[in-house]
């Protein structure tokens, strides 16, 4: 069945440091790629996506590349800080407007 | 401002009870979605409404059953609660292929 992994499930850096969170995904019928970001106690947000016919897209201090051949997509966040610690969740869309996640990453940004 | 809420922010209760968890959202979006969260194992679609009256099952269904009466609500029921459905449930809505919002969760433990 459809299948997201990711890695590492936790991840700590150094404020200014820069992370990299990985995501495969097993549907090569897969379009669109978000990444939500869930601080402690609230509701996961969007922070960034993707769709199949762009390799990368930046916003800020966040980029998003994408590798279709390979079926893989990362997550890099740049000068983190500590206001960026969360869980960060990739997913995968399937079967045309369901999702399927990856099992989180929590970030630890050390001051 | 979309805005999706749920019923209750915590709930208690005893195995066998049978369990409503509400969603209402206010952006007249025709996807809605409940899915479970564990730490470790993600986002889970439990259920997926793409319209009034219709549901699709996601990856674990079994032990819940939803009803998409009105476009802006969607239900879960837990037609009979056991311990191993202990757990934070989350909805979203969206529209097609695009960013999934979520309520704020519901913190079910059964006992």
């Amino acid at each position: 069945g459809e299948n997201v992994e990711q890695h590492p499930s936790t991840l700590s850096v150094q404020e200014g440091d820069s992370a990299v969170i990985k995501c495969t995904y097993s549907d090569s019928a897969s379009n669109y790629f978000p990444w939500y970001k869930q601080e402690l106690g609230k509701r996961p947000q969007l922070i960034i996506d993707i769709r199949s016919n762009v390799g990368e897209k930046k916003d800020q201090r966040i980029a998003v590349t994408l590798n279709k051949t390979a079926k893989h997509f990362s997550l890099h966040i740049t000068e983190t800080q500590p206001e960026d610690s969360a869980v960060y969740f990739c997913a995968a869309e399937y079967n045309t407007d369901k999702l399927i996640f990856g099992t989180g990453t929590r970030l630890q940004v050390f001051p | 401002d979309v805005k999706v809420t749920q019923s209750s922010r915590y709930l208690v209760k005893r195995t066998g009870e049978k369990v409503f968890l509400e969603c209402v959202q206010d952006m007249d979006h025709e996807n809605m979605f409940w899915y479970r969260q564990d730490p470790g194992l993600g986002l889970r679609l439990i259920y997926f409404s793409y319209d009034v009256k219709m549901k699709e099952k996601g990856d674990i269904p079994e032990g819940y059953s939803v009803s998409r009466e009105k476009k802006e609500r969607f239900s879960l029921i837990l037609e009979s609660a056991s311990t191993n459905q202990t757990s934070m449930y989350l909805c979203a809505s969206n529209d097609r292929s695009y960013e999934q919002y979520f309520g704020p969760g519901t913190r079910l433990t059964v006992t």
